[in-house]
């Protein structure tokens, strides 16, 4: 199986363009997660999801936008994009929201000029 | 606030066995979570610790003391491959998983 897929590899884009990160798992786990990973810092977490339909904030919501129309997608949105969110974009899936193990994707390299 | 620390770097030798330290405070405890993340990859699952004591996975053992706020990752027999960065995770009261900055572990022949 592929687990967790994410689109593009790697982007560069200009200060206040738009984009979608994509995000597609084909586990039928029940929750997703954006995480950032920024030098020096640990991974912290936009936007989860513990179910399709469902959306929460997580440490660093601001500037991100997610939606979870069904259990398989998770997309992040940047409406407008700064300088600041240069970084490391990982998507994340789990069984469920309890003990369960967080599996992640590849990851999106993303830089904001 | 939440805190998770963990050594920034380590080295050590081929064939050797390293510990790498976890001290945690966080509002609540559900758990620990040791992961490895080879440079440019995706972080991947180690080991999961929820009560005292000693788990032991082939060449990877992890401890964890719930009344210390600590736990350690060991690793026997290294090998060139377990050149990693280590990274530790608590899931706080509201199942969330916080994690520490990572331990970049140097392997010398």
């Amino acid at each position: 199986t592929a687990g967790i897929t994410q689109a593009p590899t790697s982007q560069i884009l200009a200060a206040g363009r738009s984009m979608t990160l994509r995000c597609t798992q084909d586990m039928r786990h029940n929750a997703m997660y954006w995480y950032r990973q920024d030098l020096g810092l640990g991974l912290r977490l936009i936007h989860y999801s513990n179910t399709a339909g469902t959306t929460g904030k997580g440490e660093v919501p601001d500037g991100y936008s997610v939606s979870r129309a069904n259990t398989d997608d998770f997309p992040l949105t940047l409406a407008s994009a700064v300088p600041s969110q240069t970084s490391v974009y990982f998507c994340a899936s789990s069984p469920g929201t309890g003990s369960d193990t967080q599996y992640f994707g590849p990851g999106t390299r993303l830089t904001v000029l | 606030g939440q805190n998770i620390d963990q050594p920034t770097e380590m080295t050590a030798t081929e064939g050797a066995i390293v510990q790498i330290n976890c001290t945690y405070q966080t509002s609540g405890f559900n758990g620990l979570f040791w992961y490895q993340q080879h440079a440019g990859e995706a972080p991947t699952f180690l080991s999961y610790n929820v009560l005292d004591g000693l788990e032991e996975k082939g060449r990877f053992s992890s401890f964890l003391s719930r009344s210390k706020g600590y736990s350690y990752l060991l690793l026997k027999e290294l090998q060139m491959k377990d050149s990693a960065s280590y990274l530790c995770a608590v899931r706080d009261s509201n199942y969330q998983l916080i994690w520490g900055a990572g331990t970049k572990l140097i392997i010398k022949p």
